[in-house]
């Protein structure tokens, strides 16, 4: 079975940092675009990132960019998200995805997320 | 900066036909904006409806449907049941490797 499982999260203080992980299992890790969803309490989803599939391009969402940081290990079948200079806004429910594009584009798979509190 | 529009709510009668929207505050949606689209219950992480070659997930009823509409990528359902009441998600590809989500639609059945 294609399984995503999130870890990591939890209450932060406002300027802190969290490391949140995505463990990949059932399918060739490796051959995927995986990215971060995240979705606010009683908001909508918002798209955070995505990293290739050999880490060598990373791309964010410009409320993030500079203080997130995507990154993988392949050997590992795992995903990172460092977050750093967190703020009350990023408090959210955080969802690792798998991407698939080619020929189509979508996420279809998705770990059933981790919450992240950002509060004093 | 361009914002991906979904219209906030909805309503249909059981049985009905819906169709939900995918649009760009500038511009037109095509095929090139790859849309995909995810269904949302409460307390549970998103569903992958279809993707961006309107191919149904694994499990998804084939009254689901997908389509580019005019200038808007369009989710259609046809017969709507009781469990379609919920939220409904687009994606689509800003350019740059870079996506966004609409603001998601809150889909009533009654």
């Amino acid at each position: 079975e294609e399984q995503l499982v999130e870890s990591g999260g939890g209450l932060v203080q406002p300027g802190g940092s969290l490391r949140l992980s995505c463990a990949a299992s059932g399918f060739t890790f490796s051959q995927y675009w995986m990215g971060w969803v995240r979705q606010a309490p009683g908001k909508g989803l918002e798209w955070v990132g995505n990293i290739k599939q050999d880490g060598s391009r990373k791309v964010y969402v410009d409320s993030v960019k500079g203080r997130f940081t995507l990154s993988r290990d392949n050997a590992k079948n795992s995903m990172s998200l460092q977050m750093d200079s967190l703020r009350g806004e990023d408090t959210a429910v955080y969802y690792c995805a798998r991407w698939i594009t080619a020929p189509a584009h979508a996420m279809d798979v998705w770990g059933q997320g981790t919450t992240v509190t950002v509060s004093s | 900066q361009t914002v991906v529009t979904q219209e906030p709510s909805f309503s249909v009668s059981p049985g009905g036909t819906v169709i939900l929207t995918c649009g760009l505050s500038s511009g037109s949606v095509s095929a090139n904006n790859y849309p995909s689209w995810y269904q949302q219950t409460p307390g549970q992480p998103p569903r992958t409806l279809i993707d961006s070659s309107n191919t149904r997930s694994s499990g998804v009823p084939d009254r689901f449907s997908g389509s580019i509409l005019g200038n808007k990528a369009a989710l259609i359902i046809t017969g709507a049941q009781a469990d379609d009441d919920c939220d409904y998600y687009c994606v689509l590809y800003m350019g740059n490797d870079i996506w966004a989500f609409g603001g998601g639609t809150k889909l009533t059945v009654l």
